[in-house]
């Protein structure tokens, strides 16, 4: 079946810094990849729809500046947290639409990347 | 605006317990609706859907029944196991949308002890 692979599984980072997590389609094109952030104990919220070719659309509330989307080609798209901030520590998932089923998109999603900014 | 309430957790059960995981939604028009399970390290895995109302969404055991007039999608089990302790989310995509954009609710993780 369709995989999605995120990277890294676990980042630690000064405060400050930028980094990056990308998120792959195995084996499919992903044209529609979707970002969310999951706090503890908390529901998944969704940052983010990321088009291949085209800018992301941002869910109210969520600073495009800060959490800047890429997505380059039709397998990859990269979210990158600027400036990381301790408050910007999360579990970060990314979803692919790999088909449609009775009526409703079929989402596969990623294993998720856990940011811990110090 | 859009909106899915899952009810609190932990919920913690016996092994061969009836399990019942209440959900309900807030939408505007005919959702579609979606149970979503995360075990220990792994994503979200799609346990079962329904799209139109009085649809019964099943998998691995497990049953939902799409009610509109309760807006209800209640996830439930007649006899779980140990290895279904995980997260699970309780979901909808509105059915004008083409996006699968999915809004979650705030999952409860189920604890089954042998």
């Amino acid at each position: 079946g369709a995989v999605v692979s995120q990277h890294p599984s676990r980042v630690i980072c000064k405060s400050g810094t930028s980094v990056k997590i990308e998120c792959r389609s195995l084996d499919f094109q992903a044209t529609t990849m979707f970002w969310y952030r999951q706090f503890p104990k908390k529901s998944l919220m969704l940052m983010a729809t990321s088009n291949e070719g085209s800018k992301a659309t941002y869910e109210q509330g969520v600073e495009k500046d800060k959490f800047l989307i890429n997505h380059a080609s039709l397998t990859l798209s990269t979210l990158t947290v600027t400036s990381a901030h301790p408050e910007d520590s999360s579990f970060y998932i990314c979803s692919a639409k790999t088909g449609f089923s009775s009526g409703a998109n079929v989402l596969t999603f990623g294993a998720g990347s856990r940011l811990t900014v110090l | 605006g859009d909106s899915v309430t899952q009810m609190e957790g932990p919920v913690t059960l016996s092994e061969e317990a009836f399990l019942t995981i209440n959900c309900t939604y807030t939408a505007t028009g005919y959702p579609s609706l979606f149970w979503y399970v995360q075990y220990p390290g792994e994503g979200l895995q799609l346990l079962l859907k329904a799209t139109k109302a009085d649809d019964k969404g099943s998998n691995k055991g497990f049953e939902a029944t799409y009610r509109k007039e309760t807006t209800s999608f209640h996830l439930e089990k007649g006899s779980v196991q140990v290895s279904d302790s995980a997260v699970y989310f309780c979901a909808l995509t509105r059915s004008s949308s083409n996006t699968g954009k999915l809004i979650f609710g705030q999952g409860t993780t189920l604890q089954v002890k042998p």
